[in-house]
């Protein structure tokens, strides 16, 4: 059973603050890692695919790196804001099929 | 960005009652899931379609039957529903099968369902 592990569950960070949070998961046979940001009573939003070892996206001031070989990626957060309150999702593939397997989220808050 | 539409976004109903979600998308993609998000568990997959051929149905008890009528409608019946089936349903959609490997999905609002 694929599984995919979040951490920090949850973050309180004062505006301005940078912060990174973790997703684990299986580093046998990887196909892709998605990031998505799902704010309250809004839809899930997609941050990042990423799909290459060493691979590192932006999107604003939110980036992520992977690391496929020890099976993590980081997601970074430069210079919080109130409006990136939010949880933030990765997901995996599951082998050969159309099936995401999610994390629970790191549920972040920022403070002004 | 309104590419996918769900209704209702709550509904409460009896168990013995039968309602369906609907789900639309704008966005010429043809493949469509069902979620499921129970509280503190993560978003679980429930089905998924693609060009209006069921593909995945993830072990999801009878009492859900999903219809998929065109690859930009889909819906989920219920009947004779349970309270722990009480929980946030999202659909998502994709440009195709096999997408999620290089393609990130895009998600409606929600239900939001209560079972009495």
């Amino acid at each position: 059973i694929l599984n995919v592990e979040q951490s920090p569950q949850s973050l309180h960070v004062q505006e301005g603050d940078s912060t990174n949070f973790t997703c684990s998961f299986p580093s046998s046979n990887f196909y892709a890692l998605h990031w998505y940001r799902w704010e309250t009573a809004k839809s899930p939003e997609a941050l990042f695919v990423m799909t290459l070892n060493g691979d590192e996206k932006k999107k604003g001031q939110i980036s992520a790196t992977l690391n496929t070989k020890e099976g993590y990626s980081y997601l970074y957060i430069k210079g919080s804001q109130p409006e990136d309150s939010a949880t933030y999702l990765c997901a995996f593939p599951s082998e050969n099929t159309d099936k995401l397997i999610f994390g629970t989220g790191t549920r972040l808050q920022v403070f002004p | 960005e309104t590419g996918v539409t769900q209704t209702p976004r709550h509904l409460v109903m009896g168990m013995t009652n039968k309602k369906s979600l609907k789900c639309e998308q704008h966005l010429g993609h043809n493949a469509m899931y069902w979620y499921k998000q129970s509280a503190k568990k993560p978003l679980e997959l429930m089905f998924v379609y693609n060009f209006k051929e069921q593909t995945e149905n993830n072990s999801v008890p009878s009492r859900f039957s999903p219809e998929c009528p065109n690859s930009s409608h889909l819906f989920l019946h219920l009947h004779t529903l349970q309270p722990e089936d009480s929980a946030l349903y999202l659909c998502a959609s994709s440009q195709e099968k096999g997408s999620v490997f290089n393609q990130p999905q895009h998600f409606g609002d929600g239900t939001r369902l209560s079972i009495l």
